[in-house]
C-alpha cells in the first residue's frame, strides 16, 4: 500500500460545480496534513493546511478523518482557474522532517 | 521579498557530465529539501537537510550529492552516475509547511 494515495483523475467538471477529492494515508501516527495546488510545469503551492476540526478558506474546505485515515478537499462553485493538479501531503510523525506526497488529482473545470 | 530561488530555470547537460543545481532561501528555515518530478508523476525525495552541516538521503539519492554549508543554501549535484537525470527538480524549505522554489528543468542530451 502506498503511503499516500490519491485518485489521479482527471475530474472534468463544469463551471460552478462542486467537486471533492479524497486522499488516504497509511501511517496512523502522521501529524500534519496539507493540500497543495500544482499548475502545469510549475512548482507546487500551498493551498491549505488541514486541521483536525476541519477548515474552510473561501470556496475550499478541507477535512481530516483520523479514524479512517483520509483527508478531503471540497471545492465549491468551481472556476476555470481552479484547473490544476491537487497534491495531498502528509508530514511524517514528529521527530522527522519528511513530507510524503501523493501523486496528485488532476482537475479540469470546463466552460 | 522572502522566498526560494533556484537557478538555472533550464539546464542542458551532455551525458557523462556532472551538473550542480542552485537553491537559495531567505526565509530563515532550518529544513531544506530536493525533490525530483517526472512527467505525470508525483514528487520523489532525493535529499533533505534538517540543519546546517547535516543532511539525509531520501528515497532516490543514488547518483546525487548535496552539501549544506550555509543555512540559506542547499545545492544539488547530479552526477554522471545518475542513470535517468532528465526531470524537473524542485527545492523546498520548511517550518511547518513546505515552500517551493520555481524549479529547474534538466535535460540530458
Amino acid at each position: 500500500r502506498k503511503e499516500v494515495e490519491q485518485d489521479p483523475g482527471p475530474f472534468n467538471v463544469p463551471e460552478g460545480a462542486t467537486v471533492a477529492f479524497n486522499c488516504t494515508y497509511s501511517n496512523s501516527a502522521s501529524q500534519s496534513f496539507f493540500w497543495y495546488r500544482q499548475d502545469c510545469r510549475k512548482e507546487p503551492k500551498l493551498l491549505m493546511s488541514v486541521y483536525s476540526s476541519g477548515n474552510e478558506d473561501g470556496r475550499f474546505t478541507a477535512q481530516l478523518n483520523r479514524a479512517s485515515q483520509y483527508i478531503s478537499l471540497l471545492i465549491r462553485d468551481s472556476k476555470l482557474s481552479d484547473s490544476a493538479t491537487y497534491l495531498c501531503v502528509v508530514n511524517e510523525p514528529s521527530g522527522t522532517y519528511k513530507y510524503i506526497f501523493g501523486t496528485g488529482t488532476r482537475l479540469k473545470v470546463l466552460a | 521579498d522572502g522566498g526560494i530561488t533556484q537557478s538555472p530555470k533550464y539546464l542542458f547537460r551532455k551525458e557523462g557530465q556532472n551538473v550542480t543545481l542552485s537553491c537559495e532561501q531567505n526565509l530563515n528555515h532550518d529544513a531544506m529539501y530536493w525533490y525530483r518530478q517526472d512527467p505525470g508523476q508525483g514528487l520523489r525525495l532525493i535529499y533533505y537537510s534538517q540543519i546546517v552541516n547535516d543532511f539525509q538521503k531520501g528515497d532516490i539519492a543514488e547518483g546525487y550529492s548535496v552539501s549544506r554549508e550555509k543555512k540559506e543554501s542547499f545545492p544539488l549535484t547530479v552526477t554522471s552516475a545518475q542513470k535517468n537525470p532528465t526531470a524537473f527538480y524542485l527545492c523546498a524549505s520548511s517550518r511547518g509547511q513546505q515552500f517551493f522554489g520555481p524549479g529547474t528543468r534538466l535535460t540530458v542530451l
